[in-house]
């Protein structure tokens, strides 16, 4: 089954400067990365994705970028605002051969912005 | 639209004792999904739904959990008996195949097994 790693599962980042989370995946077949935010004692909420015929989507502050060839994607957010501060999980999603989808996640990372 | 609809919000019960929590899914989404987040292993999909057919069980932990969607707007997921372990974050999920891919997530249900 598909395998996601994430890292770094910690980070802290000067208000203002940039952020940066690294996931890689195992199953090449895999098509579509979801990036998810979730804030404390709140539900995981989408905040970007990106599939696989494309190598980098924007929006706003946030972009991802995937390369297929190394199974890895990112996720950068740019001029962090405090409101950034939650936990960051990408996923990935695999189809089985009986047609199964499944979202895999990664173990999250943990983001404070420091005034 | 109301979004996915959980319920309890928060569920304390003792050992051996049944839990069952509720979704909503949002309407018109046809796939249903169950989760649970626990600190030490994360997000982890229980069981899926597509068009009220469980598709994939493989991450229900044990005969002791069960799950039912008897039509497309409620889905049950069931601890019978509920042991300490159990206690999590069981969050439902749902989407709309065929024109994206974007999962959303309900509230979640907090549950303390005592």
């Amino acid at each position: 089954g598909e395998n996601v790693e994430q890292h770094p599962s910690t980070l802290s980042v000067q208000e203002g400067d940039s952020a940066v989370i690294k996931c890689t995946y195992s199953d090449s077949a895999s098509n579509y990365f979801p990036w998810y935010k979730q804030e404390l004692g709140k539900r995981p909420q989408l905040i970007i994705d990106i599939r696989s015929n494309v190598g980098e989507k924007k929006d706003q502050r946030i972009a991802v970028t995937l390369n297929k060839t190394a199974k890895h994607f990112s996720l950068h957010i740019t001029e962090t605002q405090p409101e950034d501060s939650a936990v960051y999980f990408c996923a990935a999603r695999s189809v089985s051969n009986f047609g199964n989808e499944k979202l895999t996640f990664g173990t999250g990372t943990r983001l404070t912005i420091i005034p | 639209d109301a979004g996915v609809i959980q319920s309890p919000r928060h569920e304390v019960t003792e050992m051996g004792q049944e839990v069952t929590l509720r979704c909503k899914p949002i309407s018109g989404h046809n796939s249903l999904f169950w989760y649970r987040q626990t600190m030490m292993r994360g997000l982890e999909l229980l069981i899926y739904f597509n068009n009220n057919v469980p598709i994939d069980d493989s991450g229900m932990p044990e005969d002791r959990f069960s799950a039912k969607m008897p039509n497309a707007s409620f889905s049950t997921l069931k601890i019978q008996p509920s042991e300490p372990r159990d206690s999590a974050v069981y969050f439902c999920a749902s989407r709309r195949t065929g024109l994206g891919e974007t999962q959303y997530f309900g509230p979640g249900t907090r549950l303390l097994v005592l």
